[in-house]
């Protein structure tokens, strides 16, 4: 069965360093999320792509935080500077074209900034 | 005020009981409705999703969802242990916002044998 891919699957860092986390979605899902999720909480959307266009970035912190798709397929979420805040579950998520509320997620990479 | 609400928890039950898990939400645009469940550690994984009102049926799972009161319930027959987890509610409007789920906090089960 196929599944979205993510690395690294743990990520420790200190603060005001720079992070990168990884994403292959399933193969054929022209759209990809990035959420994050605080321990204790729901997901919420950080950014959607379909295929190499943002298509909503409204929640991402673009003074730390940029995402791209560059051939849309995979994607990188990198966040520079990391701040104590930053220390959460980053998951990705990948749907098909024709049902994009059909949300399939990766395993996440689990962040802790110290 | 969330636009998604859901009772954090936790819910203890034993293994055979019928668990009732429930989602409240404000935005009247939300048309579509889905279950996620999350074990430790793991990213969610899509158990239910049904779209506007009414009942979804699958094995020992059933969705409801009330439109006139902005009511999600997730039912699970025949409780297992393997059930425990955490179950999360979401929505979404269609449309424009095509594919933009918005979550509620989860809730956190366990089923003890």
């Amino acid at each position: 069965e196929a599944e979205v891919a993510q690395s690294p699957r743990y990520k420790i860092t200190e603060k005001s360093q720079a992070v990168a986390f990884w994403c292959d979605p399933i193969s054929g899902h022209a759209t990809l999320y990035w959420y994050r999720q605080i321990l204790g909480q729901g997901p919420e959307l950080l950014v959607q792509f379909q295929d190499e266009s943002v298509v909503d970035d409204s929640q991402l912190p673009k003074d730390r935080f940029s995402a791209e798709r560059l051939k849309g397929v995979d994607s990188t979420l990198k966040i520079q500077p990391a701040e104590l805040g930053d220390s959460a579950m980053y998951l990705c998520a990948s749907s098909p074209q024709s049902s994009t509320d059909t949300q399939y997620f990766g395993p996440g990479t689990r962040l802790t900034v110290l | 005020q969330k636009e998604v609400e859901q009772d954090p928890g936790p819910l203890s039950v034993p293994e055979g009981a019928i668990v009732s898990l429930n989602c409240t939400y404000s935005n009247s645009a939300f048309q579509y409705f889905m279950w996620y469940r999350q074990y430790s550690r793991k990213g969610p994984e899509l158990l239910m999703y049904t779209y506007s009102s009414g009942n979804k049926e699958d094995g020992r799972f059933t969705a409801q969802v009330d439109k006139s009161s902005k009511y999600i319930s997730l039912f699970i027959r025949d409780s297992q242990p393997s059930d425990s987890a955490t179950y999360l509610c979401a929505s979404s409007a269609g449309g424009t916002s095509y594919g933009k789920l918005t979550f509620g906090q989860g809730t956190i089960l366990t089923v003890h044998p």
